[in-house]
C-alpha cells in the first residue's frame, strides 16, 4: 500500500469555524490532490499540487484553500465551514516512477459540518 | 474535453456469476485507462491498468483491455465473489504528468451468497 494518511480520520464541525485537514505521504512524490466525494457526484477535484508551494485549482475550489511546505504534507483549509461542505474528502498522489502516473489514494476524512 | 461513462447500476450478481461493467471514454491522444475499486468505509484503491492500446491489465481475477478502435475499456471476472461487493470506477488519464486524472461515477456492485 502507498504510504498515505490522512488527519483526522473523521470530524465534526460546527458552520462558521476553520478546519483543517491534513494528507501525509511518505512515497516522496510530486504531485498531490485533494477531492471530495459526494453520493450523486462521484468524485470532485478540489485542488492540486505539482510541487513544494504549487498548486492549483480543481473544478470545485471555491471554500478552500491548500497549503504545500513540504513534500509529504498537503493541507486542505476550508476557512469558514458550511454544510454544503459535509462530505467524505480523498488525498491522493502520483509521481515519478509511476509510468502511467496513476494516482493513490488515502483512507479519507469523514466531515460532518452541522 | 476527457470524459469517462460508465454504467452506474447498481448491479447486483449472485456468487459466481460473471460480470461484466462497460466502461467508454472520449479522450485526444493515447489515454492511460485505470479501474479502481472502493470498499465500504475506504478509499479508492487501484485495481488494475492499461497504458495503450490493447493492452490488458489483470489483477486479483478482474481484467480489462484497453480497446482503441470502440474506445472501451470494460472490467470483467469471469466469477465473482461476495467479498467483490464495492464500488468500481473507470478513469482515465492522459500521457503528460500533469494531467488530471478523469473519473466515471462508478458502478456499484453487490454480490449476494
Amino acid at each position: 500500500d502507498a504510504g498515505i494518511t490522512q488527519s483526522p480520520r473523521h470530524k465534526v464541525t460546527e458552520t462558521g469555524t476553520p478546519v483543517t485537514l491534513r494528507c501525509h505521504q511518505t512515497e516522496n512524490h510530486r504531485y498531490m490532490y485533494w477531492y471530495r466525494q459526494d453520493p450523486g457526484h462521484g468524485l470532485r477535484l478540489i485542488h492540486y499540487s505539482y510541487g513544494v508551494k504549487d498548486t492549483d485549482k480543481g473544478e470545485v475550489s471555491d471554500g478552500y484553500s491548500v497549503s504545500r511546505s513540504k513534500t509529504e504534507d498537503f493541507l486542505l483549509t476550508l476557512e469558514s465551514a458550511t454544510s454544503s461542505q459535509t462530505s467524505v474528502y480523498f488525498c491522493a498522489i502520483s509521481g515519478e516512477g509511476l509510468v502511467s502516473y496513476e494516482q493513490y489514494f488515502g483512507p479519507g476524512t469523514r466531515l460532518t459540518v452541522t | 474535453g476527457n470524459s469517462v461513462t460508465q454504467m452506474e447500476g447498481p448491479v447486483t450478481l449472485s456468487e459466481e456469476a460473471f460480470l461484466t461493467i462497460n466502461c467508454t471514454y472520449t479522450a485526444t491522444g493515447y489515454p492511460s485507462l485505470f479501474w479502481y475499486v472502493q470498499y465500504p468505509g475506504e478509499g479508492l484503491q487501484l485495481l488494475l491498468k492499461a497504458t495503450k492500446a490493447d493492452d490488458k491489465g489483470s489483477n486479483k481475477g478482474f481484467e480489462a483491455t484497453y480497446r482503441k478502435e470502440t474506445t472501451s475499456f470494460h472490467l470483467e471476472k469471469g466469477s465473482v465473489q461476495v467479498s467483490d461487493s464495492a464500488v468500481y470506477f473507470c478513469a482515465l488519464k492522459r500521457g503528460t504528468s500533469y494531467d488530471k486524472v478523469i473519473f466515471g461515477p462508478g458502478t456499484s456492485l453487490s454480490v449476494i451468497p
